[in-house]
């Protein structure tokens, strides 16, 4: 069974940092591209960042370009997304999904407030 | 970037009944390789989205074949047939051809 668990979200300072991470089992994760997407409350889904399988290639939303990097380790079957700068707007739940987004984890909070 | 218009914004439908969701991308989805990157996905109140169709008219693993997919280059519809319970919440296209991924604003589905 495909499961993806994030984990590292929280209440965060503007202009503080976060790393969210999400752990994949249940099929070969070295194979697939990864991606985050995320949803402010209330809203609807928003595309953040991509990483192909072996991390040759990266894309990012303009929004959150120069102050999130997504990263992964296929030993550890673990995604990444380190953010920084953080805003407000990037208050959202944090989905982590695989490839064409056929499988989703179950998403992570994070909020951006003083 | 692609936009994702979706129509409506939402639905109300009997039991049993059928319902369409529409969706325009602002740019052709089809690939030089013959497939269409359009996308649905269902998300059920409170739960994670999960995919219901793939490049453009594929069911996903579990969806029942009460949903289907189709469309042209740039207009595609989701059709329920014998809507139940079990399929409200909000539906949304997305297009997976290039980055930026982006999806439509969503379409709610209510039970009369």
């Amino acid at each position: 069974e495909v499961q993806l668990v994030e984990s590292g979200g929280g209440l965060v300072q503007p202009g503080r940092s976060l790393k969210l991470s999400c752990l994949a089992s249940g099929f070969t994760f070295s194979n697939y591209g990864m991606n985050w997407i995320r949803q402010a409350p209330g809203k609807g889904l928003e595309w953040v960042a991509s990483i192909s399988s072996s991390s040759s290639y990266i894309y990012y939303a303009d929004t959150v370009k120069g102050r999130f990097t997504i990263s992964r380790d296929n030993a550890k079957n673990t995604l990444y997304l380190q953010m920084t700068s953080l805003r407000s707007e990037d208050t959202a739940l944090y989905y982590c999904a695989r490839g064409h987004a056929d499988y989703w984890g179950q998403g992570v909070m994070v909020t951006v407030s003083s | 970037d692609i936009v994702m218009t979706q129509a409506p914004l939402s639905v109300s439908v009997t039991p049993g009944e059928s319902a369409s969701i529409s969706c325009r991308s602002s740019k052709s989805l089809l690939h030089s390789n013959g497939i269409t990157y359009v996308y649905w996905y269902l998300q059920k109140p409170g739960k994670s989205p999960q995919l219901l169709i793939y490049r453009m008219s594929n069911l996903a693993s579990g969806v029942p074949d009460r949903f289907s997919g189709s469309g042209s280059e740039t207009d595609f519809t989701l059709k329920i047939s014998r809507v139940e319970a079990e399929d409200v919440g909000i539906y949304y296209c997305g297009q997976l051809l290039e980055n930026p991924f982006t999806f439509g604003s969503g379409t709610k589905l209510e039970i009369k």
